[in-house]
């Protein structure tokens, strides 16, 4: 599986746009880029999965450029409930398990 | 959406002793669920992929014979951790894909182990 590479920690403040970058150089064609939130002390929860260009839900927005390397998380007017570790996953559409979790990004969202 | 879930939610026990986790999937059946550890300000790590009617799959590094599981019915997972040592203290998380094909993952609240 792919490695995937994020910045461990990110700030910023209530509604704010804030946008989560992942480096995944060697992802392979049949890989698809996958974003989890997780809160302390509670599992992950899925937020969004692309292959390229973008993609939408009602949560946020996630960017594939053309070629793959990278991905962002784009979280619209964040509120402090945002604050979580996020992180970045890369594997077959399809995989839901044997998920191999990198080291995440920590969101602090200040008032 | 799908749930699983975990108990208990945190247990304290006496190291030695054995500890029992279960992981439920409360509205779907899952032939497969997954175990992972997460140690405090670190990321989940895999331990271990357990199949309904078969032996558990480990990844190495892993002790198949300190942390027992077995998956005996299509919704229920079991995560036993035998004479449990202050080391074994831990966040421990399952999951379980609804489907196949599914595109993501479903995990439960996770347990917190603290021995000592």
């Amino acid at each position: 599986l792919a490695k995937t590479t994020q910045p461990i920690s990110m700030d910023s403040y209530e509604g704010q746009e804030v946008n989560i970058t992942c480096s995944h150089n060697n992802i392979a064609t049949n890989d698809y880029i996958t974003w989890y939130q997780q809160f302390p002390s509670q599992g992950p929860r899925f937020i969004i999965q692309g292959y390229k260009t973008k993609v939408t839900n009602e949560v946020a927005s996630l960017f594939i450029p053309a070629d793959r390397k990278s991905s962002t998380l784009s979280l619209p007017r964040v509120s402090l409930s945002d604050t979580a570790v996020y992180y970045c996953l890369v594997g077959p559409s399809g995989n839901t398990g044997k998920l191999i979790f990198g080291q995440g990004t920590t969101l602090q969202v200040k008032p | 959406g799908a749930v699983v879930s975990q108990h208990p939610s945190r247990v304290i026990c006496k190291s030695g002793t054995s500890v029992k986790i279960e992981c439920r999937s409360l509205d779907f059946q899952a032939t497969t669920m997954f175990w992972y550890r997460q140690f405090p300000k670190q990321s989940l790590m895999l331990m271990a992929t357990s199949n309904e009617g078969s032996k558990a799959t480990y990844e190495q590094g892993v002790e198949k014979d300190k942390f027992l599981i077995n998956h005996a019915s299509l919704t229920l997972s079991t995560l036993t951790v035998t004479s449990a040592h202050p080391e074994d203290s831990s966040f421990y998380i399952c999951s379980a894909g609804r489907s196949v094909g599914d595109t993501e993952a479903f995990f439960g609240q996770g347990t917190r182990l603290t021995v000592v």
